[in-house]
């Protein structure tokens, strides 16, 4: 059965940084495109980043290029997201994804529960 | 990378067939047939309902199903049921790797 498991989530004050983990069980997480999606409260969806599955390509939101960066650590199975300069419109669930096939057509198919981050003084 | 624009709201009764809409430019729903569909019911993650515009992930209804015609993306649900009273948000490559979601609409089963 896939898994994912979120954690890492907590409060920061603006300008400061958290590390999210996503662990994955029931796949081998370099086989599939993975992706970080986050949703303010009560608001809609919002893609942040993308994982491709060789690893050779990483892609992300405007709204956080260049403060976050994913990455992934094949011998944990573990997928993470750097966030630095944090700031209060960061403030979501953030949804760890992976892709319903072996390819970033299929859609995101399998969700984690959801890590919440607070920006906030 | 500007969000896809759905309807706020939509509603019908058990039964009814409705539409929601999901329009986007030629940068992304215009260019790809890479239109996904999610549910999502109030303090659960989203899901999967249609992918590639009108294909269905295993184990959903036929009751879903999804067209695109040019730069607008529609994801139709016949035979309403209670249960389908939800948030639905379209999702579509924008070129580049990189992905844009609509802002949700808020399903009423009246």
């Amino acid at each position: 059965e896939v898994q994912l498991v979120e954690s890492g989530g907590g409060l920061v004050q603006p300008g400061g940084s958290l590390r999210l983990s996503c662990a994955a069980s029931g796949f081998t997480l370099n086989t599939y495109w993975m992706h970080w999606v986050r949703q303010a409260p009560g608001k809609g969806l919002v893609w942040v980043s993308r994982f491709n599955s060789d690893g050779s390509s990483t892609t992300y939101a405007d709204s956080v290029k260049g403060r976050f960066t994913i990455s992934r650590d094949n011998a944990k199975n573990t997928l993470y997201l750097q966030m630095n300069n944090l700031r209060a419109e960061d403030t979501a669930v953030y949804y760890c994804v992976r892709t319903q096939n072996y390819n970033d057509r299929s859609g995101f198919y399998h969700w984690g529960q959801g890590t919440l981050v607070t920006v906030s003084s | 990378q500007s969000a896809l624009t759905q309807p706020a709201s939509v509603s019908g009764s058990p039964g009814q067939s409705i539409t929601i809409s999901c329009t986007g430019t030629s940068s992304d729903v215009g260019s790809y047939n890479l239109v996904s569909w999610y549910q999502q019911h109030p303090g659960k993650a989203p899901k999967l309902i249609i992918y590639e515009v009108s294909k269905w992930p295993s184990g959903i209804s036929n009751r879903f199903s999804g067209s695109k015609s040019g730069n607008t993306a529609s994801l139709t649900i016949s035979g309403l049921q209670a249960e389908d009273e939800a948030d639905y948000y379209c999702c579509s490559g924008a070129g580049s790797g990189t992905w844009v979601f609509g802002g949700g609409t808020k399903l009423t089963v009246l």
